[in-house]
């Protein structure tokens, strides 16, 4: 099946900080999401990005499904942003999503 | 609009009993899948259904199980369970227009097995 892998595993930002968080997949997809999971364990749905770029607010993201490389930047961080942000594809014929092993970031005050 | 609701929200067994965790999706939405997410890890897919069809499973042993009701509701069932099978659960729905394609996440079940 087709493997999801996330970079950088952890991450440490002062409030109002900018970052980019990388998701690389093996093979083609045709579904690739991004989730914030909050302290909570509740999982938020940021982006339905099978291919192109999106923008919500801070938040944007942008997958090249012909590189197999998928992108989300965070602007302008916040404290509410900690969590871990995971990414997820589904390849082609399949009906399930792939999760990475995400990546954890703390912003701190 | 309500969103992905799943019941109970924490629950202690004891090994080799049975459990039913029960998901409803959001209004509209015919596709129900089922995640399991140990801790530190990121979820891993058990089932999918949609028109109270299975159409996914994942690697996952036969004391799991699942179904889809008329109302689009769904339950998990797991049998004889082991340690191992304390996790966080969680129930996503979709649209499922042909294929799948957003998908809402419950806030899950906290199962734990002692």
């Amino acid at each position: 099946g087709i493997q999801v892998e996330q970079s950088p595993p952890d991450l440490i930002l002062q409030e109002g900080a900018n970052s980019t968080l990388r998701c690389n997949f093996s093979d083609s997809v045709n579904n690739l999401q991004w989730f914030h999971q909050n302290p909570w364990g509740q999982l938020i749905n940021l982006f339905y990005i099978p291919s192109g770029t999106k923008q919500n607010g801070r938040l944007s993201a942008t997958t090249v499904a012909t590189e197999r490389y998928s992108l989300l930047y965070i602007s302008s961080s916040q404290t509410t942003d900690s969590g871990v942000y995971f990414c997820a594809a589904m390849d082609t014929g399949r009906r399930a999503l792939t999760f990475g092993s995400g990546t954890r970031l703390q912003v701190q005050p | 609009d309500a969103g992905v609701t799943q019941s109970p929200t924490h629950l202690i067994k004891t090994r080799g009993q049975h459990v039913t965790l029960r998901c409803s999706p959001i209004s509209g939405h015919k596709s129900v899948s089922w995640y399991q997410q140990v801790l530190g890890q990121g979820p891993q897919f058990i089932f999918q259904y949609y028109e109270k069809e299975e159409r996914g499973r994942g690697n996952f042993p036969d004391r799991f199980s699942a179904r889809q009701f008329p109302n689009y509701s769904s339950e998990l069932n797991v049998n004889a369970l082991l340690l191992g099978d304390s996790a966080l659960y969680l129930c996503a729905s979709s649209k499922e227009t042909g294929y799948i394609e957003k998908l809402f996440f419950g806030s899950g079940t906290q199962l734990s097995v002692l």
